[in-house]
Protein backbone atom coordinates (compact mmCIF):
# COMPACT_ATOMS: atom_id res chain seq x y z
CA UNK A 1 0.00 0.00 0.00
CA UNK A 2 1.40 3.20 -0.80
CA UNK A 3 1.67 5.35 2.12
CA UNK A 4 3.72 7.96 4.25
CA UNK A 5 4.44 6.92 7.45
CA UNK A 6 5.36 9.53 10.55
CA UNK A 7 6.38 8.49 14.18
CA UNK A 8 5.84 9.21 16.48
CA UNK A 9 2.29 10.14 16.21
CA UNK A 10 1.97 12.44 19.23
CA UNK A 11 4.65 13.60 21.60
CA UNK A 12 5.04 15.55 24.84
CA UNK A 13 8.67 17.08 25.28
CA UNK A 14 10.05 19.72 27.36
CA UNK A 15 11.80 22.91 26.13
CA UNK A 16 15.32 21.97 25.02
CA UNK A 17 15.37 18.32 24.58
CA UNK A 18 16.16 17.13 21.18
CA UNK A 19 13.61 15.52 18.90
CA UNK A 20 13.52 13.96 15.80
CA UNK A 21 10.23 12.80 14.13
CA UNK A 22 10.77 10.36 11.43
CA UNK A 23 9.33 10.24 8.02
CA UNK A 24 9.09 7.93 5.63
CA UNK A 25 7.35 7.09 2.04
CA UNK A 26 7.42 4.02 -0.21
CA UNK A 27 6.64 5.29 -3.12
CA UNK A 28 9.84 5.96 -4.51
CA UNK A 29 9.11 9.82 -4.84
CA UNK A 30 11.45 12.49 -5.21
CA UNK A 31 9.64 15.42 -3.51
CA UNK A 32 9.33 15.60 0.22
CA UNK A 33 8.49 18.52 2.56
CA UNK A 34 7.46 19.15 6.17
CA UNK A 35 4.62 21.45 6.85
CA UNK A 36 3.08 22.67 10.46
CA UNK A 37 -0.82 23.31 10.95
CA UNK A 38 -1.73 26.40 13.43
CA UNK A 39 -5.12 27.22 14.20
CA UNK A 40 -6.06 30.00 11.59
CA UNK A 41 -2.81 30.24 9.86
CA UNK A 42 -3.26 26.81 8.06
CA UNK A 43 -0.32 24.77 6.45
CA UNK A 44 3.48 25.94 6.61
CA UNK A 45 6.27 24.28 4.88
CA UNK A 46 8.67 24.17 7.34
CA UNK A 47 11.72 22.54 4.59
CA UNK A 48 11.55 20.60 1.73
CA UNK A 49 14.03 18.29 -0.58
CA UNK A 50 13.70 17.46 -4.13
CA UNK A 51 15.84 14.77 -3.88
CA UNK A 52 18.60 13.06 -1.86
CA UNK A 53 20.54 15.05 -0.25
CA UNK A 54 18.66 17.98 -1.94
CA UNK A 55 17.12 20.21 0.47
CA UNK A 56 15.79 23.68 0.87
CA UNK A 57 14.29 25.79 3.30
CA UNK A 58 10.10 27.07 3.28
CA UNK A 59 8.39 29.66 4.74
CA UNK A 60 9.05 28.97 8.77
CA UNK A 61 12.53 27.08 8.49
CA UNK A 62 13.90 28.38 12.10
CA UNK A 63 14.50 25.90 14.79
CA UNK A 64 14.23 22.94 12.67
CA UNK A 65 16.61 20.82 10.79
CA UNK A 66 16.27 18.12 8.05
CA UNK A 67 18.28 15.39 6.25
CA UNK A 68 18.11 13.14 3.19
CA UNK A 69 20.75 10.89 3.32
CA UNK A 70 18.21 8.06 1.80
CA UNK A 71 15.27 8.94 -0.79
CA UNK A 72 12.35 7.27 1.25
CA UNK A 73 13.51 8.97 4.78
CA UNK A 74 12.71 12.87 5.50
CA UNK A 75 13.24 13.39 9.07
CA UNK A 76 12.40 16.77 11.34
CA UNK A 77 15.27 17.17 13.78
CA UNK A 78 14.31 19.78 16.27
CA UNK A 79 17.44 20.99 18.06
CA UNK A 80 16.17 22.73 21.00
CA UNK A 81 12.31 22.93 20.94
CA UNK A 82 10.53 25.55 22.18
CA UNK A 83 6.99 25.88 23.47
CA UNK A 84 6.08 28.18 19.99
CA UNK A 85 6.55 24.58 18.03
CA UNK A 86 3.92 22.86 19.89
CA UNK A 87 2.29 22.64 16.59
CA UNK A 88 0.68 19.77 14.20
CA UNK A 89 3.40 18.40 11.87
CA UNK A 90 2.56 16.76 8.41
CA UNK A 91 5.14 15.25 5.93
CA UNK A 92 4.35 14.96 2.39
CA UNK A 93 5.59 13.23 -1.00
CA UNK A 94 5.34 13.90 -4.27
CA UNK A 95 6.52 12.34 -7.64
CA UNK A 96 6.89 16.31 -8.23
CA UNK A 97 7.17 19.67 -6.27
CA UNK A 98 3.36 20.89 -6.21
CA UNK A 99 2.76 19.34 -9.47
CA UNK A 100 1.43 16.23 -8.94
CA UNK A 101 -0.67 14.41 -6.30
CA UNK A 102 0.24 15.15 -3.00
CA UNK A 103 0.41 12.19 -0.31
CA UNK A 104 -0.04 13.35 3.23
CA UNK A 105 1.59 11.22 6.35
CA UNK A 106 -0.92 10.94 9.54
CA UNK A 107 0.48 14.06 11.05
CA UNK A 108 2.56 14.53 14.43
CA UNK A 109 1.11 16.75 17.35
CA UNK A 110 3.77 17.80 19.34
CA UNK A 111 3.76 19.58 22.19
CA UNK A 112 6.55 21.20 23.80
CA UNK A 113 6.38 22.45 27.44
CA UNK B 1 -3.30 39.52 2.45
CA UNK B 2 -3.27 35.80 2.43
CA UNK B 3 -2.29 34.45 -1.36
CA UNK B 4 -5.12 31.90 -1.08
CA UNK B 5 -8.27 32.79 0.31
CA UNK B 6 -11.09 30.14 0.86
CA UNK B 7 -14.86 30.85 1.63
CA UNK B 8 -16.55 30.32 3.59
CA UNK B 9 -14.71 29.49 6.53
CA UNK B 10 -17.46 27.53 7.99
CA UNK B 11 -20.30 26.00 6.56
CA UNK B 12 -23.06 23.94 8.18
CA UNK B 13 -25.06 22.15 5.95
CA UNK B 14 -28.47 19.21 6.09
CA UNK B 15 -27.74 16.01 3.97
CA UNK B 16 -28.64 15.93 0.50
CA UNK B 17 -28.00 19.79 0.01
CA UNK B 18 -25.41 20.86 -2.70
CA UNK B 19 -22.29 22.03 -1.51
CA UNK B 20 -19.84 25.61 -2.88
CA UNK B 21 -16.73 25.85 -1.34
CA UNK B 22 -14.74 28.74 -2.74
CA UNK B 23 -11.01 29.16 -3.72
CA UNK B 24 -9.70 32.54 -4.98
CA UNK B 25 -5.69 33.29 -5.66
CA UNK B 26 -3.62 36.04 -6.21
CA UNK B 27 -0.74 34.73 -8.14
CA UNK B 28 -0.23 33.05 -11.24
CA UNK B 29 -0.34 29.58 -10.42
CA UNK B 30 0.89 25.98 -12.34
CA UNK B 31 -1.60 23.87 -10.26
CA UNK B 32 -4.33 24.03 -7.64
CA UNK B 33 -5.57 21.40 -5.53
CA UNK B 34 -7.77 20.70 -3.14
CA UNK B 35 -7.27 18.50 -0.12
CA UNK B 36 -9.68 16.92 2.55
CA UNK B 37 -8.79 17.04 6.23
CA UNK B 38 -10.67 14.65 8.64
CA UNK B 39 -11.73 15.26 11.88
CA UNK B 40 -8.92 13.11 13.04
CA UNK B 41 -6.26 14.84 11.25
CA UNK B 42 -5.77 13.12 8.39
CA UNK B 43 -5.09 15.05 4.70
CA UNK B 44 -6.27 13.05 1.95
CA UNK B 45 -5.89 14.69 -1.62
CA UNK B 46 -9.00 15.25 -3.99
CA UNK B 47 -8.06 16.58 -6.77
CA UNK B 48 -5.32 18.43 -8.24
CA UNK B 49 -6.38 21.08 -11.30
CA UNK B 50 -4.32 23.13 -13.89
CA UNK B 51 -7.66 23.71 -16.00
CA UNK B 52 -11.22 22.93 -16.81
CA UNK B 53 -13.27 20.92 -14.39
CA UNK B 54 -12.76 17.35 -12.43
CA UNK B 55 -15.06 14.53 -11.12
CA UNK B 56 -14.58 11.67 -8.74
CA UNK B 57 -18.02 10.28 -7.75
CA UNK B 58 -20.09 12.81 -5.78
CA UNK B 59 -17.51 15.44 -5.80
CA UNK B 60 -16.30 18.10 -8.37
CA UNK B 61 -13.63 20.42 -8.74
CA UNK B 62 -13.30 23.39 -11.11
CA UNK B 63 -11.12 25.90 -12.00
CA UNK B 64 -11.38 29.35 -13.94
CA UNK B 65 -7.26 30.67 -14.81
CA UNK B 66 -8.43 33.88 -15.73
CA UNK B 67 -10.30 34.51 -13.13
CA UNK B 68 -7.60 32.81 -10.36
CA UNK B 69 -10.65 31.21 -8.72
CA UNK B 70 -11.74 27.75 -8.44
CA UNK B 71 -15.05 26.11 -6.67
CA UNK B 72 -15.49 22.55 -4.95
CA UNK B 73 -19.11 21.22 -5.21
CA UNK B 74 -20.43 18.12 -3.30
CA UNK B 75 -23.42 16.56 -4.79
CA UNK B 76 -26.12 15.08 -2.41
CA UNK B 77 -24.11 15.79 0.66
CA UNK B 78 -23.85 13.41 2.97
CA UNK B 79 -22.71 13.35 6.90
CA UNK B 80 -19.81 11.77 6.31
CA UNK B 81 -18.38 14.79 3.95
CA UNK B 82 -17.62 16.81 7.44
CA UNK B 83 -14.23 17.37 7.23
CA UNK B 84 -11.68 20.91 6.22
CA UNK B 85 -11.57 21.55 2.90
CA UNK B 86 -8.70 22.92 2.17
CA UNK B 87 -7.10 24.58 -0.88
CA UNK B 88 -3.97 24.49 -2.39
CA UNK B 89 -1.96 26.39 -5.26
CA UNK B 90 1.60 26.12 -6.37
CA UNK B 91 2.61 29.73 -7.78
CA UNK B 92 4.50 29.69 -11.32
CA UNK B 93 6.88 32.04 -10.25
CA UNK B 94 10.22 32.22 -8.68
CA UNK B 95 12.95 29.36 -8.04
CA UNK B 96 11.62 27.82 -5.20
CA UNK B 97 8.08 27.40 -6.19
CA UNK B 98 5.95 25.34 -3.41
CA UNK B 99 2.09 24.86 -2.74
CA UNK B 100 0.69 28.01 -0.65
CA UNK B 101 -2.14 26.92 1.37
CA UNK B 102 -6.04 28.62 2.13
CA UNK B 103 -6.41 28.72 5.78
CA UNK B 104 -9.76 26.02 5.02
CA UNK B 105 -13.25 26.01 5.27
CA UNK B 106 -14.98 23.67 8.14
CA UNK B 107 -17.80 21.42 6.88
CA UNK B 108 -20.42 20.14 8.88
CA UNK B 109 -23.30 18.10 7.37
CA UNK B 110 -26.17 16.95 9.65
CA UNK B 111 -29.01 14.42 9.32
Amino acid sequence: EAQVTQNPRYLITVTGKKLTVTCSQNMNHEYMSWYRQDPGLGLRQIYYSMNVEVTDKGDVPEGYKVSRKEKRNFPLILESPSPNQTSLYFCASSTRQGADEQYFGPGTRLTVT
Amino acid sequence: KNEVEQSPQNLTAQEGEFITINCSYSVGISALHWLQQHPGGGIVSLFMLSSGKKKHGRLIATINIQEKHSSLHITASHPRDSAVYICAVRPNTGTASKLTFGTGTRLQVTL
